[in-house]
């Protein structure tokens, strides 16, 4: 079947503007993460969604940063006002029980 | 909240040798334990995971060893190839069964030809 999908795979971007980027979970899997990879660095939990439940956003590193899942199922992650440190990663990942499969992250850039 | 440290950050063997990464979580709570192997340009995928019912867990070349008590859990790779040449990330499931996980910072392992 169908991983998890995001796009798109890469998004180069001039400081101050708005990015989108879209997570497409495995068909069925009620819980939704987001995660930011710099460089060389580990995984840094910005967001999850979990059903219906009001979504822990503890991870989000600024108000610039806000998510949504439409109907339980894709997700967007939103960067407003992008700013150089912005640059990562920024991958997705579904799960239905314990294990967490990712989609290919989206590189973004921001010049 | 839920805090995990990995150890060591970057580890390098001979092809053939046995190689172990660490890893401490601060909540005694957490009851999930899953490793994760990242390649170079892909995406992380499972490899093994441990739940707090069980002290270890074997899968042909690889096994992780849980001690509840001390709050700390490793990754055993034997018989090491090349291809186990990756990045590895332990992580611990955040108290109140949400399902979310703390991802260690992860370990560099480069199995040597």
């Amino acid at each position: 079947g169908a991983g998890v999908s995001q796009s798109p795979s890469n998004k180069v971007t001039e400081k101050g503007k708005d990015v989108e980027l879209r997570c497409d979970p495995i068909s069925g899997h009620t819980a939704l993460y987001w995660y930011r990879q710099s460089l060389g660095q580990g995984l840094e939990f910005l967001i999850y969604f979990q059903g219906n439940s009001a979504p822990d956003k503890s991870g989000l590193p600024s108000d610039r940063f806000s998510a949504e899942r439409t109907g339980g199922s894709v997700s967007t992650l939103t960067i407003q006002r992008t700013q150089q440190e912005d640059s990562a990663v920024y991958l997705c990942a579904s799960s239905l029980y314990g294990e967490q499969f990712f989609g290919p992250g989206t590189r973004l850039t921001v010049l | 909240g839920e805090n995990v440290e990995q150890h060591p950050s970057t580890l390098s063997v001979q092809e053939g040798d046995s190689a172990v990464i660490k890893c401490t979580y601060s909540d005694s709570a957490s009851n999930y334990f899953p490793w994760y192997k990242q390649e170079l340009g892909k995406r992380p995928q499972l490899i093994i995971d441990i739940r707090s019912n069980v002290g270890e867990k074997k899968d042909q070349r690889i096994a992780v060893t849980l001690n509840k008590t001390a709050k700390h859990f490793s990754l055993h790779i034997t018989e090491t190839q090349p291809e186990d040449s990756a990045v590895y990330f332990c992580a611990a499931s955040s108290p109140g069964n949400t399902g979310k996980l703390i991802f260690g910072q992860g370990t560099t392992l480069q199995v040597k030809p």
